[in-house]
């Protein structure tokens, strides 16, 4: 079945470091791609998307490239900031029809002044 | 107005109470979700309506029972919880699926539940 993979966390950073979050899925067909953010205390919010091979997707920063051939979707952010630290979640669609989302286990990054 | 509001942000409840989870959006999105999530882990779908008509049930207790009055409320009413039952209660909504599939979820702040 389709799932997604992220690399375990908690992953603990300097600002102003380099930020690599691994994400690999299993899809059957032409799936989507999504990173999203969970702030403490908060619902998720769509940080990125990428709906096709090679697309690359890009915000506040971060960014992540669709790769078929690896079936991976790694999120990177060249410097983070301590109010980057949050949990980031890789999450797909297919496109059968349904509405259901995959999510990955989420990665929890904090990020230290 | 691109938000989903949940009310209320925290509700503690005995296991014979009766009490609803409410929801709204004023997107024009035609799908609107529940997702229940568990500390440290993903969100898991409970439910989905489209076009107002519950189109997804992923065999959730029928202690948990959902509502969707019109095209911009959602309400999920609970009724002889248990304390396994505990979690925060997201609301989301998306717009009707494109061609695309890339079926963007805009999720609300949540419903922090506790069933003492």
């Amino acid at each position: 079945g389709d799932s997604v993979t992220q690399m375990e966390g908690p992953v603990t950073l300097s600002e102003e470091a380099f930020l690599t979050i691994n994400c690999t899925y299993t899809a059957t067909g032409y799936p989507s791609l999504f990173w999203y953010v969970q702030y403490p205390g908060e619902g998720l919010q769509l940080l990125l998307k990428a709906t096709k091979a090679d697309d690359k997707g890009s915000n506040k920063g971060f960014e992540a490239t669709y790769r078929k051939e690896t079936t991976s979707f790694h999120l990177e952010k060249g410097s983070v900031q301590v109010s980057d630290s949050a949990v980031y979640f890789c999450a797909l669609t297919v496109t059968s029809g349904t509405y259901k989302y995959i999510f990955g286990t989420g990665t929890r990054l904090k990020v230290l002044a | 107005d691109t938000e989903v509001t949940q009310t209320p942000k925290h509700l503690v409840m005995g296991m014979t109470n009766k009490k609803s989870l409410k929801c709204e959006q004023h997107m024009g999105h035609r799908a609107m979700y529940w997702y229940k999530q568990k500390a440290k882990k993903p969100p898991e779908l409970m439910f989905v309506y489209s076009y107002e008509k519950l189109s997804i049930n992923e065999s959730v207790p029928s202690r948990f029972s959902p509502e969707c009055p019109n095209s911009s409320l959602l309400n999920l009413h609970l009724h002889a919880l248990q304390p396994e039952d505990s979690a925060l209660y997201l609301c989301a909504s998306s717009q009707e699926r494109t061609g695309t599939g890339a079926n963007v979820l805009t999720f609300g702040a949540g419903s922090r539940l506790t069933v003492l």
